[in-house]
């Protein structure tokens, strides 16, 4: 069964630091992978997704993702975090004609 | 639609009353989510259906839960008996597996049990 591990549940970074969010992944095949974002009181966001060809990904807001096959992973970064970022961003994973399992969120706190 | 509808948008029931919840998704998606986020926690999984497929309930809490889904488009949720516990935001979700699968969220059913 495919299955998502955010190993951080919450992270602090300073306005203008870098930014990576683990993702790791378990799924027998070349999945389809997502990255979504929740700001307080609002719904989820598409960020960026994966489905096959360049394994670096291009999002919205400056984010990207790089998928890696060798290390189950599909890691979020940002070059500069804003405050704007503050958020919950969940993983997910998706057969690619089936059902999509997320993970348990990654809060992100930004420091002033 | 333009997008993933659900309704009631708030709801506040008493203790022990059975509540609805609906879900509209997108026109032409097959796939449609349930999932529970209480405040502050991730997304809670209840029932994924997709075509005309048996759903998938391995998600839902107790025999209290129920969903279905007609004509493979507008889903309902049931939750008899209430408790406090249910309290929660209720998001549906869609998407159409055989073309790229993204998911659309809609903006929730905040329901409070009192």
């Amino acid at each position: 069964a495919q299955s998502v591990t955010q190993p951080d549940i919450h992270i602090t970074v300073s306005e203008g630091a870098s930014l990576e969010l683990r993702c790791n992944y378990s799924y027998g095949a070349t999945p389809y992978l997502f990255w979504y974002v929740q700001s307080p009181g609002q719904g989820l966001q598409l960020l960026l997704k994966y489905f096959s060809g360049d394994t670096l990904v291009q999002g919205i807001k400056g984010f990207e993702a790089e998928f890696k096959r060798s290390q189950s992973s599909f890691n979020l970064r940002k070059p500069s975090v804003h405050w704007s970022d503050a958020a919950e961003y969940f993983c997910a994973v998706g057969a690619p004609a089936g059902k999509s399992t997320f993970g348990d969120g990654t809060t992100l706190t930004v420091k002033p | 639609g333009a997008g993933v509808s659900q309704s009631p948008s708030n709801k506040v029931t008493e203790k022990g009353k059975d509540v609805e919840l609906r879900c509209d998704p997108i026109s032409g998606h097959t796939a449609l989510y349930w999932y529970r986020q209480s405040l502050g926690q991730g997304l809670e999984f209840l029932i994924y259906f997709q075509g005309n497929s048996a759903p998938d309930k391995s998600g839902l809490p107790s025999d209290r839960f129920s969903a279905e889904r007609t004509g493979g488009s507008v889903s309902t949720l049931t939750i008899q008996r209430t408790q406090q516990e249910d309290s929660a935001v209720y998001l549906c979700a869609s998407s159409f597996p055989a073309s790229g699968n993204t998911i659309y969220f809609g903006e929730g059913s905040w329901l409070t049990v009192v």
